[in-house]
């Protein structure tokens, strides 16, 4: 049974582009969230999509974005790229349902800005 | 709002001594209190959770947590740690009704030979 996986394991972009990251949930589990992690911190919560809608969301600017498809796999987007976008972001799965359950995460994605 | 905060950036323990990495959280409802561990380029893995009921918390790899609510304190322990513990732990809180998770800044343990 794979777990979560992401897509790709690192990127370089630069400053002012725009990036896509991917992730597949693990099987079975119908709900997914991303955070951010900027070295040296914990993770930062970004968003959370559930039956392709955003239900929560963190302190973000709308540069970020993201889309969760039928299969429940997801993207998150971020535009306009800048240097403090730097960091490991990190996908979760998890089944819908009462608040504890347990999120597995994917070993992230490293995006680095120049 | 909850807020969670580790008490120690770093601690260097001995192999097969006791450890202790503190945790405090600050929430105006109930919650839901993690720990997480992440080993170097990895993501992370749950330690083990305090959800309701008994306090002490057993999780995996020999690790236990005690909820203490007067002192909003989720303090994770281990008897004797292990090389293979060196990594960095997350302490985690959430509330009741959502599952949207609230990370420490993280403690790195480093097991000394």
């Amino acid at each position: 049974d794979a777990g979560v996986t992401q897509s790709p394991t690192h990127l370089i972009k630069t400053r002012g582009q725009q990036v896509t990251l991917r992730c597949s949930p693990k099987s079975g589990h119908d709900t997914v969230s991303w955070y951010q992690q900027a070295l040296g911190q914990g993770p930062q919560f970004i968003f959370q999509y559930y039956e392709e809608e955003e239900r929560q969301r963190g302190n973000f600017p709308d540069r970020f974005s993201g889309h969760q498809f039928p299969n429940y796999s997801s993207e998150l987007n971020v535009n306009a790229l800048l240097l403090g976008d730097s960091a490991l972001y990190l996908c979760a799965s998890s089944l819908e349902g009462p608040a504890g359950t347990e999120q597995y995460f994917g070993p992230g994605t490293r995006l680095t800005v120049t | 709002a909850q807020s969670v905060t580790q008490l120690d950036s770093q601690v260097p323990v001995f192999e097969e001594a006791p450890v202790e990495l503190r945790c405090n959280y600050s929430s105006s409802v109930s919650v839901y209190l993690f720990w997480y561990v992440q080993y170097p380029n990895q993501g992370l893995q749950l330690l083990l959770k305090y959800l309701s009921g008994s306090t002490l918390v057993k999780g995996i790899n020999g690790f236990e947590a005690e909820f203490n609510k007067s002192q909003t304190s989720f303090h994770l322990r281990k008897p004797s740690v292990h090389i293979s513990d060196t990594a960095e732990y997350f302490c985690a809180v959430s509330g009741r009704s959502y599952q949207k998770v609230t990370f420490g800044i993280g403690t790195k343990l480093q097991v000394i030979p």
